[in-house]
């Protein structure tokens, strides 16, 4: 069974802009979370997708939102770039019991460069 | 204080020891308790799940939980040169959206052949 997939890889982009990354979840799984890891604060949890509701939030900023659509598949956009926005993000999906109850199985991330 | 707080390390122990882990945390409503491990440049990986207070065994691995304490610890027993990476303690907890995760900034372990 695949794994998590997630697109781009990598990203460059300037202060002000918009990104928008994509995660694909192991197929059957309907839970999708996501996450910034930097090397100053850690790894830091944004949001939780399921059944395209967000159903749990940490404490990011509004620039910051998501999506799920009907296939579990899922975006995360960050709008105004900031430097500090520089980071990797990573999406985790899980059955159906999210970050709460189930395994999170990491995809490899996007490595975001604000500049 | 920080939420979730690691023995930062970095922790070196001989093949064959025993590693130990520990963690606390902040919030007494905290519900489940989590063990990733993460290898230089790769994604993070569960290792274990707590939820109950007491041990939970899983191989080499042993996860204890003391609520009352607010502490969680990691036991990984016979250690071997392919446990060295960073081991995340994560955290999850109500908040007025939910679920929140909070993760310590880890503990980097090198067990030495």
């Amino acid at each position: 069974k695949a794994g998590v997939t997630q697109t781009p890889r990598y990203l460059i982009k300037t202060r002000g802009q918009q990104v928008t990354l994509s995660c694909s979840p192991i197929s059957g799984h309907r839970s999708v979370s996501w996450y910034q890891q930097t090397p100053g604060q850690g790894l830091q949890f944004l949001f939780e997708y399921f059944s395209e509701t967000q159903r749990n939030k940490g404490n990011f900023p509004g620039r910051f939102s998501g999506r799920q659509f009907s296939n579990s598949r899922s975006e995360m956009n960050v709008s105004t770039l900031e430097l500090g926005d520089s980071a990797l993000y990573l999406c985790a999906s899980s059955l159906t019991g999210g970050i709460a109850l189930d395994t999170q199985y990491f995809g490899p991330g996007t490595r975001l460069t604000v500049l | 204080q920080k939420e979730v707080e690691q023995n930062s390390g970095p922790l070196s122990v001989p093949e064959g020891a025993i590693a130990s882990l520990n963690c606390t945390y902040s919030d007494r409503g905290s519900q489940s308790f989590f063990w990733y491990r993460q290898y230089s440049g790769k994604s993070p990986e569960l290792i274990m799940s707590i939820y109950s207070n007491g041990d939970k065994e899983d191989g080499r691995f042993t996860a204890q939980l003391n609520k009352a304490s607010q502490y969680v610890s990691l036991l990984i027993r016979d250690s071997q040169p392919s446990d060295s990476a960073t081991y995340l303690c994560a955290v999850n907890r109500k908040n007025r959206d939910g679920n929140d995760m909070r993760f310590g900034a880890g503990t980097r372990l090198t067990v030495k052949p």
